[in-house]
């Protein structure tokens, strides 16, 4: 069973029309996390949230934005996305911010397309 | 500061066959933990394995194992038996184990793993 599910799959916008994506975990883990994955590159942390704490990482665009309205939901916000904003969105949880052997999970991911 | 450096962009093993993935690392912390993940083109990351800096034992999951050589930092991924449903991308990844970093993963660049009936 999923446990960290993403929503949709595949979405296309239109260049300039703000999209958002969606993500949402059975876990009930304190620790969300977007990354933005570009084509045959490693993933990169966009920002997470641990609890309702946002955490920004400092090279991350304006134009992105997240809300998590509660522990199981959190949501990527692009206001206005452009070309190169077009790559595979990753969400994972974890059960918290220490150490340890704890994974981060992934969701099957959203794959965004600009035209 | 982190650093994985993942030197094969891609390769090729025969079905049944063993197939090692390179990893090395640069970092000061005294204490991390390594991790690797395969990612199937439908795009999910899955994990596979995990070794930490000071665990005494190379880590071991099914068909994964991880040799660990913590004076060379490199943390490859062995594969045995390969099968067709292993072709994917494969990362390498790593965090600091103080409770101060957080749970922040560094990745490496990828191998792309593809192997052959």
């Amino acid at each position: 069973d999923a446990m960290v599910i993403q929503n949709p799959r595949y979405q296309v916008t239109q260049f300039g029309k703000p999209v958002t994506l969606s993500c949402s975990q059975t876990l009930n883990h304190n620790v969300m996390y977007w990354y933005q994955q570009k084509s045959s590159q490693a993933p990169k942390l966009l920002f997470h949230y641990y609890d309702k704490d946002f955490n920004n990482e400092a090279d991350t665009p304006d134009n992105f934005q997240s809300r998590r309205p509660n522990t199981s939901f959190c949501f990527l916000d692009i206001r206005s996305p452009g070309l190169g904003d077009a790559a595979m969105y990753l969400c994972a949880t974890s059960r918290d911010l220490a150490g340890g052997n704890q994974p981060q999970h992934f969701g099957d991911g959203t794959r965004l397309s600009i035209l | 500061a982190q650093k994985i450096t993942q030197t094969q962009p891609g390769m090729f093993v025969q079905e049944k066959e063993a197939v090692t993935l390179d990893c090395t690392y640069d970092t000061s912390d005294p204490s991390y933990g390594l991790f690797w993940y395969k990612q199937p083109s439908s795009g999910e990351m899955i994990f596979l394995i995990y070794q930490g800096s000071y665990d005494q034992q190379n880590a071991t999951e099914g068909r994964y194992s991880l040799n660990f050589q913590k004076a060379r930092k490199s943390a490859n991924l062995v594969i045995s038996a390969s099968q067709l449903g292993d072709s994917a991308m494969y990362f390498c990844a790593m965090r600091p184990l103080n409770n101060n970093a957080g749970n922040m993963l560094t990745f490496g660049g990828g191998t792309r793993l593809m192997v052959k009936p």
